[in-house]
């Protein structure tokens, strides 16, 4: 069945870097539309970034243009979103998700914390 | 700017239903026609319900069904049980994979 896992989150200064994994089984990845979803603490699910099955197409929300990068590995069934210039506000729980027809989450990952404290 | 809004707050009763609502603003109606339903239970991973206003995914509950009317979509609930207590989101999207969220619906089982 499908299973998305992710990694890589923590603790992480203002201002600093981290860069958030998730490993992928269970369907032909390489074929999917995959996005990354955050949902801060007592806060609603906020949308962050999409990338096309090929990477070719990617589009991220305006609160992280500019600082995160979406990326994917196909020979490693993997998927990544590298933050920078990471904020207070970047806080939250995130999440991966597979598409079905490219925009709707058909299935998600448990999430991995990210905290951003000084 | 796209935005769906949904009630902070509902409740229902064990065999009883329960109705969510999601409402497009009028600048961004078309929305509406491509609503889909988010559980997120605490300690679970969020969960596809209803795609696409009216569609569920296979393995999913006959008991979540969608439904839309003018710039409203809802999500009901029928029979409610006492473990589908959690928050409901609405979501859509634009022409260009961008995907929008409303701000959740706490759901009380009493």
């Amino acid at each position: 069945q499908v299973q998305l896992v992710e990694s890589g989150g923590g603790v992480a200064q203002p201002g600093t870097s981290l860069r958030l994994s998730c490993a992928a089984s269970g369907f032909s990845f390489r074929t999917y539309t995959m996005h990354w979803v955050r949902q801060a603490p007592g806060q609603g699910l906020e949308w962050v970034a999409v990338t096309s099955y090929d990477g070719r197409y990617i589009a991220y929300a305006d609160s992280v243009n500019g600082r995160f990068t979406i990326s994917r590995d196909n020979s490693e069934d993997t998927l990544y979103l590298q933050m920078n210039s990471l904020r207070l506000e970047d806080t939250a729980v995130y999440y991966c998700a597979k598409a079905k027809y490219e925009k709707v989450l058909a299935h998600w990952g448990q999430g991995t914390l990210v905290t951003v404290s000084s | 700017h796209s935005a769906l809004t949904q009630p902070a707050s509902v409740s229902g009763s064990p065999g009883q239903p329960v109705t969510i609502s999601c409402t497009a603003t009028i600048s961004d109606s078309n929305s509406v026609y491509y609503i889909s339903w988010y559980q997120r239970r605490p300690g679970k991973a969020p969960k596809l319900l209803v795609f696409d206003v009216n569609n569920r995914p296979s393995g999913v509950s006959d008991r979540f069904s969608g439904s839309k009317s003018d710039n409203t979509a809802s999500l009901t609930i029928s029979p409610l049980q006492t473990e589908d207590e959690g928050d409901y989101y609405c979501g859509s999207y634009t022409g260009n994979s961008v995907v929008f969220f409303g701000g959740g619906t706490r759901l009380t089982v009493l």
